[in-house]
């Protein structure tokens, strides 16, 4: 199993760009989410799914949208990227009581 | 907003226990207390997790008080690489709010 797989691993952007993070799992985990952290911060959630065509909110929501088409991927997609949403991006699934993370992505927002 | 609190910061000796306490004070009775830890800027990895019995991996042990409101992480014998920021959590896995809710942490710095 490759587990989490995150990609970009890198990305820079200008303020206005859109783009979409990947986040894939082999896992079959229904549970999938997506975290920022900002230096000394501890890990926020943006959104989350608990199956295949349900997502919610989690406390950090605002300018980022995503969906679950299938159990394996979760993008996730800034619309119009702003210098705030620098930071790091953590992908994470589940089944159960095991929470998985991905890599991480690195975004800049120029 | 995170249902635990921790110090901020503690270090300890190579080779000695590092023990890393938690307050979770209002944990309700169908939360886990879970464990993570972050080395550097990867993604944070699991340790160990427990519902009121004390729990023992190859990683850790986790001590959790009678009444639940605190515990304790046993690193037995701490190395360099064990240097990181660890998460004390509660999670109730078993509905649709399943999902992490991380604090600071506490940075732990295990020295030669």
């Amino acid at each position: 199993n490759a587990g989490v797989t995150q990609t970009p691993k890198f990305q820079v952007l200008k303020t206005g760009q859109s783009m979409t993070l990947q986040c894939a799992q082999d896992m079959n985990h229904e549970y999938m989410s997506w975290y920022r952290q900002d230096p000394g911060m501890g890990l926020r959630l943006i959104h989350y799914s608990v199956g295949a065509g349900i997502t919610d909110q989690g406390e950090v929501p605002n300018g980022y949208n995503v969906s679950r088409s299938t159990t394996e991927d979760f993008p996730l997609r800034l619309l119009s990227a702003a210098p705030s949403q620098t930071s790091v991006y953590f992908c994470a699934s589940s089944l159960g009581p095991l929470v998985v993370f991905g890599p991480g992505t690195r975004l800049t927002v120029l | 907003d995170a249902k635990t609190t921790q110090p901020t910061s503690m270090d300890c000796a190579e080779g000695r226990a590092a023990n890393l306490p938690c307050n979770h004070s209002t944990i309700s009775g169908n939360e886990y207390v879970y464990w993570y830890r972050q080395i550097h800027s990867q993604g944070p990895q699991y340790i160990i997790h427990g519902l009121k019995n004390n729990e023992t991996n190859e990683m850790a042990s986790l001590i959790i008080t009678e009444d639940r409101k605190s515990s304790t992480l046993i690193l037995p014998h701490a190395t360099l690489r064990d240097t990181a920021v660890y998460y004390c959590i509660v999670r109730d896995y078993t509905g649709a709010n399943s999902k992490l809710t991380f604090g600071k942490g506490i940075t732990l710095s295990v020295r030669p």
